[in-house]
């Protein structure tokens, strides 16, 4: 079965430093990709996607995130975090095959910022 | 313009009870998709709506669970005879039409069942 692992729960960075959040997934062919933003009392936000093409794909908020086939993996990146980068971290895959638009989410990463 | 809004916020209801969670998906949207958040955990896939017809509702955990979108805007999802494990944020995400578009989310309506 398709699955999404966001391999840490919570992680802590200083507020200037750089993030990298871990994204792994099993699907047999390339899916589609996503990372959503939720903070707290908000709605799920689309930070970027990747469909095809490049496969560095540039999102909102200064994130990015780099697909490799190789390793199953979609990680997000962003070089400086802000404080208000602190929020919950959700990466998704879509368009599996016969399952129409239906997104799988990871159970996702809790980011605090330190001052 | 407005994006989805899902009414109550919050709904509070004992065990046993039924309830009816409201989704207004974007104006022109026309793929519809209710998932469920539990605390600590990823979004949930439950059912999703092209037009007015359920294209897939193998998320749905049992026939206590049942979706209608009669005119293809709002859809409705409803609950029977709730249980203390149906506590839970009941997500609504609406798309331009079904297949890999952005799915836009809205704020969600919190579950608690006593």
């Amino acid at each position: 079965a398709q699955s999404v692992t966001q391999p840490d729960i919570h992680i802590t960075v200083s507020e200037g430093a750089s993030l990298e959040l871990r994204c792994n997934y099993s699907y047999g062919a390339t899916p589609y990709l996503f990372w959503y933003v939720q903070s707290p009392g908000q709605g799920l936000q689309l930070l970027l996607k990747y469909f095809s093409g490049d496969t560095l794909v540039q999102g909102i908020k200064g994130f990015e995130a780099e697909f490799k086939r190789s390793q199953s993996s979609f990680n997000l990146r962003k070089p400086s975090v802000h404080w208000s980068d602190a929020a919950e971290y959700f990466c998704a895959v879509g368009g599996i095959y016969n399952q129409g638009g239906k997104l799988i989410f990871g159970q996702g990463t809790e980011l605090s910022v330190k001052p | 313009g407005a994006g989805v809004s899902q009414t109550p916020s919050n709904k509070v209801t004992e065990k046993g009870k039924y309830v009816e969670l409201r989704c207004d998906p974007i104006s022109g949207h026309t793929a519809l998709y209710w998932y469920r958040q539990s605390l600590g955990q990823g979004p949930e896939f439950l059912i999703y709506f092209q037009g007015t017809g359920a294209a897939d509702d193998s998320g749905l955990p049992n026939d206590r669970f049942f979706a209608v979108r009669p005119e293809g805007s709002v859809s409705t999802l409803k609950i029977q005879r709730t249980e203390r494990g149906d506590s839970a944020v009941y997500l609504c995400a609406s798309s331009l039409e079904q297949g890999f578009h952005e799915q836009f989310f809205g704020p969600g309506t919190r579950l608690t069942v006593l």
